[in-house]
Protein backbone atom coordinates (compact mmCIF):
# COMPACT_ATOMS: atom_id res chain seq x y z
CA UNK A 1 0.00 0.00 0.00
CA UNK A 2 1.79 3.53 -0.97
CA UNK A 3 1.29 5.99 1.80
CA UNK A 4 1.46 9.67 0.75
CA UNK A 5 2.53 12.17 2.84
CA UNK A 6 2.27 15.73 2.27
CA UNK A 7 3.61 19.13 3.76
CA UNK A 8 2.77 21.31 5.52
CA UNK A 9 -0.50 20.75 6.18
CA UNK A 10 -1.47 24.52 6.58
CA UNK A 11 0.62 27.55 4.67
CA UNK A 12 -0.44 30.66 4.51
CA UNK A 13 1.32 33.48 2.47
CA UNK A 14 1.22 36.95 1.31
CA UNK A 15 -0.06 37.75 -2.31
CA UNK A 16 2.79 37.49 -4.46
CA UNK A 17 4.91 34.93 -2.40
CA UNK A 18 6.21 31.94 -4.16
CA UNK A 19 4.95 28.98 -2.51
CA UNK A 20 6.07 25.50 -2.32
CA UNK A 21 4.04 22.42 -1.40
CA UNK A 22 5.58 18.52 -1.54
CA UNK A 23 4.59 15.19 -1.49
CA UNK A 24 6.55 12.05 -1.02
CA UNK A 25 5.03 8.50 -1.71
CA UNK A 26 6.30 5.28 -0.57
CA UNK A 27 6.35 3.16 -3.49
CA UNK A 28 6.97 3.33 -7.08
CA UNK A 29 4.61 4.85 -9.05
CA UNK A 30 4.25 5.63 -13.13
CA UNK A 31 2.90 9.10 -12.17
CA UNK A 32 2.08 11.26 -9.26
CA UNK A 33 -1.18 13.80 -9.86
CA UNK A 34 -1.83 17.13 -8.64
CA UNK A 35 -5.39 18.18 -7.74
CA UNK A 36 -6.90 21.40 -6.49
CA UNK A 37 -10.06 20.96 -4.43
CA UNK A 38 -12.21 24.49 -4.20
CA UNK A 39 -13.66 25.52 -0.87
CA UNK A 40 -17.21 24.10 -2.22
CA UNK A 41 -15.66 20.82 -1.94
CA UNK A 42 -15.02 20.43 -6.21
CA UNK A 43 -11.58 18.46 -7.51
CA UNK A 44 -9.81 19.99 -10.36
CA UNK A 45 -7.14 17.66 -11.70
CA UNK A 46 -3.68 19.86 -11.93
CA UNK A 47 -1.05 17.67 -13.18
CA UNK A 48 -0.79 14.51 -13.94
CA UNK A 49 3.47 13.98 -14.50
CA UNK A 50 5.82 10.90 -14.14
CA UNK A 51 8.77 12.42 -14.98
CA UNK A 52 10.76 16.16 -14.74
CA UNK A 53 9.18 19.19 -14.54
CA UNK A 54 5.46 20.47 -16.02
CA UNK A 55 4.55 24.20 -15.97
CA UNK A 56 1.10 25.71 -16.57
CA UNK A 57 0.56 29.11 -16.58
CA UNK A 58 2.31 30.09 -12.73
CA UNK A 59 1.81 26.33 -11.31
CA UNK A 60 5.16 24.36 -11.81
CA UNK A 61 4.88 21.03 -10.87
CA UNK A 62 8.38 18.68 -10.40
CA UNK A 63 8.89 15.17 -10.34
CA UNK A 64 11.86 12.91 -8.66
CA UNK A 65 10.80 9.53 -9.25
CA UNK A 66 14.50 7.76 -7.53
CA UNK A 67 13.65 10.28 -4.33
CA UNK A 68 9.81 9.54 -5.01
CA UNK A 69 8.86 13.06 -4.05
CA UNK A 70 7.02 15.92 -6.00
CA UNK A 71 7.02 19.13 -5.23
CA UNK A 72 4.14 21.88 -6.55
CA UNK A 73 4.80 25.08 -6.86
CA UNK A 74 3.01 28.73 -7.06
CA UNK A 75 4.73 31.89 -8.61
CA UNK A 76 3.29 35.23 -7.80
CA UNK A 77 0.67 33.46 -5.80
CA UNK A 78 -2.77 35.20 -5.43
CA UNK A 79 -5.94 35.41 -3.28
CA UNK A 80 -8.14 32.75 -5.96
CA UNK A 81 -5.36 30.58 -5.74
CA UNK A 82 -6.54 29.71 -2.16
CA UNK A 83 -7.54 26.24 -1.85
CA UNK A 84 -6.68 22.40 -0.79
CA UNK A 85 -3.59 21.03 -2.64
CA UNK A 86 -4.02 17.27 -2.79
CA UNK A 87 -1.06 14.93 -4.45
CA UNK A 88 -2.63 11.13 -5.77
CA UNK A 89 -0.50 8.23 -6.65
CA UNK A 90 -1.89 5.64 -8.81
CA UNK A 91 -1.68 2.40 -8.32
CA UNK A 92 -0.85 -0.59 -11.09
CA UNK A 93 -3.51 -2.15 -12.39
CA UNK A 94 -6.29 -0.13 -12.45
CA UNK A 95 -5.16 3.37 -10.95
CA UNK A 96 -7.34 4.07 -8.33
CA UNK A 97 -5.88 6.86 -6.51
CA UNK A 98 -4.01 7.09 -3.23
CA UNK A 99 -4.44 10.42 -1.78
CA UNK A 100 -2.65 12.80 0.51
CA UNK A 101 -3.92 14.41 3.12
CA UNK A 102 -3.80 17.75 1.35
CA UNK A 103 -2.17 21.26 1.58
CA UNK A 104 -4.82 24.09 2.74
CA UNK A 105 -3.33 27.03 1.32
CA UNK A 106 -4.71 30.55 2.43
CA UNK A 107 -3.40 33.70 0.10
CA UNK A 108 -3.90 37.46 2.02
CA UNK A 109 -4.61 40.06 -0.38
CA UNK B 1 -14.41 20.48 -23.03
CA UNK B 2 -15.77 17.04 -21.82
CA UNK B 3 -16.19 16.65 -18.38
CA UNK B 4 -17.93 14.57 -15.47
CA UNK B 5 -21.64 15.31 -14.17
CA UNK B 6 -23.04 14.21 -11.58
CA UNK B 7 -26.58 13.99 -9.58
CA UNK B 8 -27.41 14.89 -7.16
CA UNK B 9 -25.23 17.98 -5.98
CA UNK B 10 -26.41 17.49 -2.59
CA UNK B 11 -28.58 14.87 -0.68
CA UNK B 12 -30.42 14.58 2.46
CA UNK B 13 -31.76 11.69 3.49
CA UNK B 14 -32.87 9.17 6.87
CA UNK B 15 -30.60 6.70 8.47
CA UNK B 16 -31.93 3.24 6.94
CA UNK B 17 -33.13 5.21 4.11
CA UNK B 18 -31.83 3.99 0.30
CA UNK B 19 -29.75 6.50 -1.82
CA UNK B 20 -28.46 6.76 -5.57
CA UNK B 21 -25.95 8.19 -6.59
CA UNK B 22 -25.25 9.34 -10.49
CA UNK B 23 -22.75 9.76 -12.65
CA UNK B 24 -22.02 10.41 -16.45
CA UNK B 25 -18.42 9.97 -16.96
CA UNK B 26 -16.58 11.18 -20.15
CA UNK B 27 -18.14 9.23 -23.00
CA UNK B 28 -14.93 7.34 -24.45
CA UNK B 29 -13.42 6.57 -21.17
CA UNK B 30 -12.85 3.22 -19.86
CA UNK B 31 -12.31 3.05 -16.34
CA UNK B 32 -15.01 4.62 -13.73
CA UNK B 33 -14.01 5.52 -9.70
CA UNK B 34 -16.29 6.42 -6.85
CA UNK B 35 -14.37 8.35 -4.08
CA UNK B 36 -15.52 9.83 -0.84
CA UNK B 37 -14.09 12.33 1.45
CA UNK B 38 -15.90 12.27 5.43
CA UNK B 39 -15.48 16.03 6.10
CA UNK B 40 -11.86 17.21 7.32
CA UNK B 41 -10.65 13.57 5.56
CA UNK B 42 -8.72 12.73 3.10
CA UNK B 43 -10.32 11.48 0.25
CA UNK B 44 -10.58 7.56 -0.11
CA UNK B 45 -11.20 5.27 -2.82
CA UNK B 46 -14.44 3.19 -2.90
CA UNK B 47 -14.41 1.18 -5.96
CA UNK B 48 -13.54 0.89 -9.78
CA UNK B 49 -15.85 -0.64 -12.35
CA UNK B 50 -14.05 -1.67 -15.83
CA UNK B 51 -15.42 -3.69 -18.74
CA UNK B 52 -18.83 -3.74 -16.88
CA UNK B 53 -17.43 -5.03 -13.68
CA UNK B 54 -15.92 -3.92 -10.18
CA UNK B 55 -12.23 -4.31 -11.36
CA UNK B 56 -11.17 -3.16 -7.30
CA UNK B 57 -13.17 -2.12 -4.19
CA UNK B 58 -12.00 -0.94 -0.56
CA UNK B 59 -12.64 -2.13 2.69
CA UNK B 60 -14.85 0.50 3.07
CA UNK B 61 -17.24 -1.01 0.35
CA UNK B 62 -19.34 -3.46 1.53
CA UNK B 63 -22.18 -5.52 0.98
CA UNK B 64 -24.07 -2.38 1.65
CA UNK B 65 -22.57 -0.44 -1.46
CA UNK B 66 -23.54 -2.06 -5.30
CA UNK B 67 -22.49 0.18 -8.70
CA UNK B 68 -23.65 -0.29 -11.99
CA UNK B 69 -23.67 1.19 -15.47
CA UNK B 70 -27.13 0.48 -16.44
CA UNK B 71 -27.58 2.09 -20.14
CA UNK B 72 -23.26 2.92 -21.26
CA UNK B 73 -23.59 6.43 -20.08
CA UNK B 74 -24.59 6.45 -16.57
CA UNK B 75 -22.34 5.15 -13.65
CA UNK B 76 -24.41 4.83 -10.52
CA UNK B 77 -23.30 4.41 -6.80
CA UNK B 78 -26.01 2.78 -4.41
CA UNK B 79 -26.12 3.11 -0.73
CA UNK B 80 -28.58 -0.03 0.02
CA UNK B 81 -29.31 1.23 4.05
CA UNK B 82 -27.98 4.62 4.80
CA UNK B 83 -25.60 4.95 8.40
CA UNK B 84 -24.83 8.77 10.05
CA UNK B 85 -21.08 7.15 9.12
CA UNK B 86 -22.13 7.46 5.21
CA UNK B 87 -22.78 11.04 5.40
CA UNK B 88 -19.86 12.33 2.95
CA UNK B 89 -19.01 14.19 -0.45
CA UNK B 90 -18.64 11.23 -3.09
CA UNK B 91 -16.63 11.74 -6.43
CA UNK B 92 -16.86 10.13 -9.30
CA UNK B 93 -13.98 10.16 -11.82
CA UNK B 94 -13.18 8.79 -14.98
CA UNK B 95 -9.96 8.16 -17.01
CA UNK B 96 -9.27 6.41 -20.64
CA UNK B 97 -6.91 4.57 -19.09
CA UNK B 98 -6.13 0.68 -20.87
CA UNK B 99 -5.00 0.04 -17.52
CA UNK B 100 -1.11 0.12 -18.00
CA UNK B 101 -0.48 3.51 -18.52
CA UNK B 102 -1.78 6.13 -15.97
CA UNK B 103 -4.08 8.64 -17.38
CA UNK B 104 -5.28 12.11 -15.97
CA UNK B 105 -8.35 11.32 -14.15
CA UNK B 106 -11.12 13.79 -14.42
CA UNK B 107 -13.71 14.31 -11.32
CA UNK B 108 -17.05 14.92 -11.32
CA UNK B 109 -18.29 17.86 -8.84
CA UNK B 110 -19.50 15.43 -5.87
CA UNK B 111 -22.62 14.63 -4.50
CA UNK B 112 -22.56 16.13 -0.96
CA UNK B 113 -24.48 13.42 1.03
CA UNK B 114 -26.21 14.10 5.02
CA UNK B 115 -27.52 11.02 6.43
CA UNK B 116 -29.83 12.13 9.28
Amino acid sequence: KNEVEQSPQNLTAQEGEFITINCSYSVGISALHWLQQHPGGGIVSLFMLSSGKKKHGRLIATINIQEKHSSLHITASHPRDSAVYICAVPSFGNEKLTFGTGTRLTIIP
Amino acid sequence: EPEVTQTPSHQVTQMGQEVILRCVPISNHLYFYWYRQILGQKVEFLVSFYNNEISEKSEIFDDQFSVERPDGSNFTLKIRSTKLEDSAMYFCASTGTSGRLAYEQYFGPGTRLTVT
